[in-house]
């Protein structure tokens, strides 16, 4: 299947420091990639889809000037955390689709980034 | 995006078939089923979806009930690897964005 990798996969920051997470699609270009977050036991959920040449769609109640997303290119698409705060501390983790497959039911996802902020 | 129940936790012994169900009574006509798994700190990995018929892939079987308002997930010889948290999630496309819910926690004992 497709490959999508996060970096770094850990990072501890101090607060009031900003932290960029990158996900790029390793053997296929995405046109549409989707950056997830995820609490200690809770479920995943969404922050904003991101496109490729256009603004990410942010979810409702997701800081858009906190949480910057760039899409650049079909195969990077990078989060930054601006002024991270502990309470910003969380599995952060990205997805992509593979259209060129036909499998576009399919997302492929990312190991996931583990934020710590002190 | 249909609302989605499932059990919170399930246990099965090792090398016995593994059944996970889930409800989605108010799923539409457009929707399809979607089973993906989430191992402890690692990103989400696709199962397998369905719409009406039932599926088979060489992960696991999808079984969608004739109403589809429920439907089973049916890994058929689990492992200790398989222990995992599996999401069963009602969606138009995985081209949109993916609702998760809270999932099943399946732990396969020795």
């Amino acid at each position: 299947g497709a490959v999508v990798s996060q970096h770094p996969s850990r990072v501890i920051c101090k607060s009031g420091t900003s932290v960029k997470i990158e996900c790029r699609s390793l053997d296929f270009q995405a046109t549409t990639m989707f950056w997830y977050r995820q609490f200690p036991k809770q479920s995943l959920m969404l922050m904003a889809t991101s496109n490729e040449g256009s603004k990410a769609t942010y979810e409702q109640g997701v800081e858009k000037d906190k949480f910057l997303i760039n899409h650049a290119s079909l195969t990077l698409s990078t989060l930054t955390v601006t002024s991270a705060h502990p309470e910003d501390s969380s599995f952060y983790i990205c997805s992509a689709r593979d259209p060129s497959k036909g499998r576009d039911y399919e997302q492929y996802f990312g190991p996931g980034t583990r934020l710590t902020v002190t | 995006d249909a609302k989605t129940t499932q059990p919170t936790s399930m246990d099965c012994a090792e090398g016995r078939a593994a059944n996970l169900p889930c409800n989605h009574s108010t799923i539409s006509g457009n929707e399809y089923v979607y089973w993906y798994r989430q191992i402890h700190s690692q990103g989400p990995q696709y199962i397998i979806h369905g719409l009406k018929n039932n599926e088979t892939n060489e992960m696991a079987s999808l079984i969608i009930t004739e109403d589809r308002k429920s439907s089973t997930l049916i890994l058929p010889h689990a492992t200790l690897r398989d222990t995992a948290v599996y999401y069963c999630i009602a969606a138009v496309g995985s081209a949109r964005q993916l609702t998760f819910g809270s999932g099943t926690q399946l732990t396969v004992l020795p």
